[in-house]
């Protein structure tokens, strides 16, 4: 499966801490994207990366590409309960005139007061 | 209100049945993207239509065919319906902003009994 894998499954943290997610996957890449889940709804985008860039800063999110490592992170910073979501990780890859964008297992954030 | 539309929200179905979900994109996005998620297959591609074109397949099963419209909207149509195939389908759009990722819809619920 091409599907990438994220680390780790499930973090539960107190409000103010950081939160830190990690994302692998398989192949060559043309971008890869973070997404934010509320329990049962649409995936809400958070920020894109692209494969020539290694750091990413959106308000409090901080992301990272190792293109050699074919790894990502995710770093909330200052955590609030409203950040209390799943996140995924997606790997774009560009092929037969199509785009495909590969979701990874996603990681189960809580954020307690 | 992401600005993608689908519907119906929720569906429950009997095995060996045919359903239409139908999904509506942001205004002025040409591609249209049909997901499937479940607990136990995770966010799972099924395929990709730009400008009324399919562009690309993935796990799409070949009882389900998928379709877009002159007017952009598109259809996923699932067929022969097994107990399998009850979970969340969320239909995604994009456009020419790239940076801007996917915006997905709320999702259709499907449950099939």
């Amino acid at each position: 499966s091409q599907q990438g894998e994220e680390d780790p499954q499930a973090l539960s943290i107190q409000e103010g801490e950081n939160a830190t997610m990690n994302c692998s996957y398989k192949t060559s890449i043309n971008n890869l994207q973070w997404y934010r889940q509320n329990s049962g709804r649409g995936l809400v985008h958070l920020i894109l990366i692209r494969s020539n860039e290694r750091e990413k800063h959106s308000g409090r999110l901080r992301v990272t590409l190792d293109t050699s490592k074919k790894s990502s992170s995710l770093l909330i910073t200052a955590s609030r309960a409203a950040d209390t979501a799943s996140y995924f990780c997606a790997h774009s890859t560009l092929g037969g005139g199509g785009n495909k964008l590969t979701f990874g297992t996603g990681t189960q954030l809580k954020v307690e007061l | 209100d992401s600005g993608v539309t689908q519907t119906p929200k929720h569906l429950i179905t009997a095995t060996g049945q045919r359903v239409t979900l139908r999904c509506s994109p942001r205004s002025g996005d040409l591609s249209v993207y049909w997901y499937q998620q479940s607990l136990d297959q995770g966010l799972q591609f099924l395929i990709h239509y730009y400008n009324g074109e399919e562009r690309a397949k993935g796990n799409i099963l070949e009882r389900f065919s998928a379709q877009q419209f002159p007017d952009l909207h598109s259809e996923l149509n699932l067929s022969s319906l097994e107990l399998g195939d009850s979970a969340l389908y969320f239909c995604a759009s994009s456009g020419g902003d790239r940076a801007r990722g996917y915006t997905f819809g709320s999702g259709t619920r499907l449950t099939v009994v």
